[in-house]
């Protein structure tokens, strides 16, 4: 069954330091997104990404943070100088078809990256 | 901002009778409503989701009724095996409201005791 996957696993840092972040959205998607979840809260919605542009984004999702997707697969995540309180878990998802028709569609989650930052 | 509301954080039932996992939101635009399960150190994986024209849909084990005018949801698993264990997350959104962002809420630990 296909399936979201995300690299690296785990991943820590000092303040200030950059981070990218990596996704293999499910191949035939089309919407992507990151949320994370720092420990003992929610699962927060960070952004969504379709047809190479940014499509909707919260209010966590600043300028220190952006999104590319660099080539036919990969999804990447970038904090540009991280923040103690950036630890969490990130989690990327894909979408077959996002708002397109604004049909219902399941998203679909990979298994994360445990960010630390010292 | 609690849109979405799961008041119980854990569950415990016995393998083999009815788990009853409970779910209030707020946001009366949400329109499509899911149920995720996750293990600890893993991702979210989705169970089964309803859209707000139906109240009720049923996937195996698992079902979910919606009650749009109480604005409540539930999943009921049944019988619960104790593989069924982990953390189940209620999550909503507003497609036909123009927004693609799932809002979940903070999670009911089910634990099922052979």
């Amino acid at each position: 069954e296909p399936e979201v996957t995300q690299t690296p696993s785990h991943q820590v840092t000092q303040m200030g330091q950059e981070v990218i972040l990596r996704c293999v959205p499910i191949s035939n998607h089309l919407y992507f997104y990151w949320y994370r979840q720092i420990l003992g809260q929610k699962v927060e919605f960070l952004v969504s990404f379709y047809n190479n542009e940014i499509s909707e984004k919260s209010e966590i999702f600043d300028d220190q943070f952006s999104v590319e997707r660099p080539d036919g697969s990969n999804f990447t995540l970038k904090i540009r100088s991280t923040k103690l309180e950036d630890s969490a878990m990130y989690f990327c998802a894909s979408s077959e078809d996002g708002l397109a028709g604004l049909v219902q569609e399941t998203q679909y989650f990979g298994p994360g990256t445990r960010l630390l930052v010292l | 901002d609690q849109q979405v509301k799961q008041n119980s954080p854990s569950l415990s039932v016995q393998e083999g009778r009815i788990s009853i996992l409970n779910c209030d939101y707020t946001n009366s635009m949400f329109d499509y409503f899911l149920w995720y399960k996750k293990y600890p150190a893993e991702g979210p994986t989705f169970l089964i989701s309803i859209s707000s024209i139906k109240d009720k849909n049923e996937d195996g084990r698992f079902t979910v009724f919606l009650n749009k005018s109480a604005k409540h949801l539930s999943l009921h698993i049944v019988p619960s095996q104790p593989g069924d264990s982990a953390v189940y997350f209620c999550a909503a959104n507003a497609a036909q409201g123009g927004s693609e962002k799932l809002v979940f809420g903070k999670g009911t630990k089910l634990t099922v005791n052979p």
